[in-house]
């Protein structure tokens, strides 16, 4: 079992959906947790950065995370084509460490 | 303006080469990165340094090797001894404490002919 899954997608919505994008894990030891949009060819970018349990919402974009089910997952409200990215959610186990474990991205289009 | 810069964009090589992979960054982050993007696959670790003239190997160092004789440079050098060089190559920076998400460069892509 890979210590983190994500559903590789591709995900095709129409324009204006809520998107639903996830990751499980199997490391308990897991506290930080963060999603990253990578446009083709591109370098990721932060998108959402939280720690332990709970939600974080910024713009159209909320995390989530449940501890206790190993699931984290990232909505995006009112979708733009310009969305049209892979999503990877990356995590670690303490804040000193440099150990990130990143999932294999889910690949998202938003249709016009 | 603060950031990661990699160069170059794309790079080919011939089969029995060493590449080195440039890598830069200005916002005074300590800890270093590199990654290789496969398709379908995650991000895999090649090396990471957390301070000057200190660095780690990752999860595929073999074939590859680094230097970090200043704060700011991280370079990679992907040796002849690598199987499968060609991939998407990114670098990335963290602070080493506190709230340290990393930042990631624009990649490199290299193609072994």
């Amino acid at each position: 079992q890979k210590e983190v899954e994500q559903d590789p997608g591709p995900l095709s919505v129409p324009e204006g959906a809520i998107v639903s994008l996830n990751c499980t894990y199997s490391n308990s030891a897991f506290q930080y947790f963060m999603w990253y949009r990578q446009y083709s060819r591109k370098g990721p970018e932060l998108l959402m950065y939280t720690y332990s349990s709970g939600n974080k919402e910024d713009g159209r974009f909320t995390a989530q995370v449940d501890k206790s089910s190993k699931y984290i997952s990232l909505f995006i409200r009112d979708s733009q084509p310009s969305d049209s990215a892979t999503y990877l959610c990356a995590m670690k186990a303490d804040n000193y460490g440099q150990n990130f474990v990143f999932g294999p991205g889910t690949r998202l289009s938003v249709l016009p | 303006d603060g950031g990661i810069t990699q160069s170059p964009k794309y790079l080919f090589r011939k089969e029995g080469q060493n590449v080195t992979l440039s890598c830069e960054q200005n916002l005074n982050h300590d800890a270093m990165y590199w990654y290789r993007q496969d398709p379908g696959q995650g991000l895999r670790l090649i090396y990471y340094s957390q301070i000057v003239n200190d660095f780690q190997k990752g999860d595929i160092a073999e074939g590859y090797s680094v230097s970090r004789e200043k704060k700011e440079s991280f370079p990679l050098t992907v040796t002849s001894a690598q199987k499968n060089p060609t991939a998407f190559y990114l670098c990335a920076s963290s602070r080493r404490e506190g709230l340290n998400w990393q930042f990631f460069g624009p990649g490199t892509r290299l193609t072994v002919l």
